[in-house]
């Protein structure tokens, strides 16, 4: 089983609907993070949850509500989304938040595959 | 403006040549991190490198991070077609505690 699964790999809403995207890890992570990816910016951090508490909210629109019930499960609850809001949405996975490297610990970030989503 | 440019954004080049992919900022980093990322896959850390002047080399990829710990670059050599996708420099702030991407370079390496 692979370590970051995200569920569902594509979806496509009306404006008006409510949609989630989950992620699972099964690494044993402390950490967990939220990210959006669209072809004209980088990777924009959203959400950062460390111990199942949020620890960063990026001036995310409230159309956007994060959930994580324990460590290993992230949600992503969308209403009322905008077609800008059209992108590859990725979760990741850390063993702690931003944990800095040293030594063998690389600090790395495990991604999941993404969610394709698209708002028409 | 990002905290993190990468240069170029895209390079598109034939197999077997040499390239080069910057990473730079104004800020410095405790460590920075090279991260690939294929079509239709989530990014997959290369290699992080945590000292001024820190070389490392993984195959035919070669990582450099700079003295000042303000730049990194990825040298590739050789380059073949399953090289192609989007190279992303991440890294921590020194004492800010604050995680930050890259703009990113999309690599086409053709056949």
């Amino acid at each position: 089983e692979t370590g970051v699964t995200q569920t569902p790999r594509h979806l496509v809403m009306g404006m008006t609907n409510k949609k989630s995207l989950k992620c699972e890890q099964h690494l044993g992570h402390n950490a967990m993070y939220w990210y959006k990816q669209s072809a004209k910016k980088p990777l924009e951090l959203m959400f950062v949850y460390n111990f199942k508490e949020q620890t960063e909210n990026n001036s995310v629109p409230s159309r956007f509500s994060p959930e994580c019930p324990n460590s290993s499960h992230l949600f992503l609850h969308l209403h009322t989304l905008q077609p800008e809001d059209s992108a590859l949405y990725l979760c990741a996975s850390s063993q702690d938040r931003y944990r800095l490297a040293g030594g063998d610990d690389t600090g790395e970030l495990f991604f999941g595959e993404g969610s394709r989503l698209t708002v028409l | 403006t990002q905290l993190l440019e990468q240069s170029p954004q895209f390079l598109s080049i034939q197999e077997g040549e040499n390239l080069t992919v910057y990473c730079n900022s104004s800020s410095v980093f405790s460590s920075l991190q090279w991260y690939r990322q294929e079509p239709g896959e989530g990014p997959v850390l290369l290699v992080t490198v945590v000292t001024g002047g820190e070389v490392k080399k993984l195959k035919r990829l070669t990582f450099q991070f700079g003295d000042a710990r303000k730049d990194s670059s990825l040298h590739i050599t050789a380059a073949q077609p399953g090289d192609t996708g989007l190279y992303l420099c991440a890294g921590v702030v020194y004492n800010f505690n604050k995680f930050y991407f890259g703009s990113g370079t999309k690599l086409n390496v053709k056949p």
